[in-house]
């Protein structure tokens, strides 16, 4: 059964902000939220992570809500090369790189 | 570019043949997964080397094998090969068992027919 639920395709315009969301209502206490972006015909990419607060790196934001049974990606200033297919992960620490992925979101960056 | 490299990028092979997949991690890393990842799926983990012995494995059947070497490059090797094994094949990287990021290489297309 998937842990995550994602919509399975979004439209954003280059410069604008991209809102991806994902509802993991059945998470665990100490269950990360990890995010990775696949691009067309390459491996995964790690984006982000967290566990209950909110974080930001050069990349993007992730926003947990206080309950932590959804949390939103958000890709401040979409260009081009962010259209991708978002994968949002819930899994312990120290699971990094034992991911149970989705089918995720697809982007589309549109000019 | 993320350090991980595999190889080859494409082969096709007979069902019923054997296939060996490498991969080349980032250095300085220990721990290396496999994913399979079919056309319009996300990727599937199949399972996880740490310094040489397997950590954990997915739902995958025991004709998948993996070994990592001392220098912790890796191989992935199926036999008997189904035309269900057609798919992108994807090895991870990471420094630890306990890590939060893995790397990804850009996987093996495998066609099996």
């Amino acid at each position: 059964d998937a842990k995550t639920t994602q919509p399975p395709s979004m439209d954003c315009a280059e410069g604008r902000a991209a809102n991806l969301p994902c509802n993991h209502s059945t998470i665990s206490g100490n269950e990360y939220v990890y995010w990775y972006r696949q691009i067309h015909s390459q491996g995964p990419q790690y984006i982000i992570h967290g566990l209950k607060n909110n974080e930001t790196n050069e990349m993007a934001s992730l926003i947990i809500t206080e309950d932590r049974k959804s949390s939103t990606l958000i890709l401040p200033h979409a260009t081009l090369r962010d259209t991708a297919v978002y994968y949002c992960i819930v899994s312990p620490m120290g699971t990094a790189s034992k991911l149970t992925f989705g089918t995720g979101t697809r982007l589309q960056v549109t000019l | 570019e993320t350090g991980v490299t595999q190889s080859p990028t494409h082969l096709i092979k007979t069902r019923g043949q054997q296939v060996t997949l490498r991969c080349s991690s980032q250095s300085g890393h220990n721990t290396v997964s496999w994913y399979q990842q079919a056309l319009g799926q996300g990727p599937q983990f199949i399972f996880q080397y740490y310094r040489e012995e397997e950590n954990g494995r997915g739902n995958f059947p025991p004709r998948f094998s993996g070994l990592q070497f001392p220098n912790y490059s890796s191989e992935l090797n199926v036999n008997a090969l189904e035309l269900d094994d057609s798919a992108l094949y994807l090895c991870a990287s990471s420094t630890t068992v306990m890590n939060t990021e893995a790397f990804f290489g850009q996987g093996t297309r495998l066609t099996v027919v």
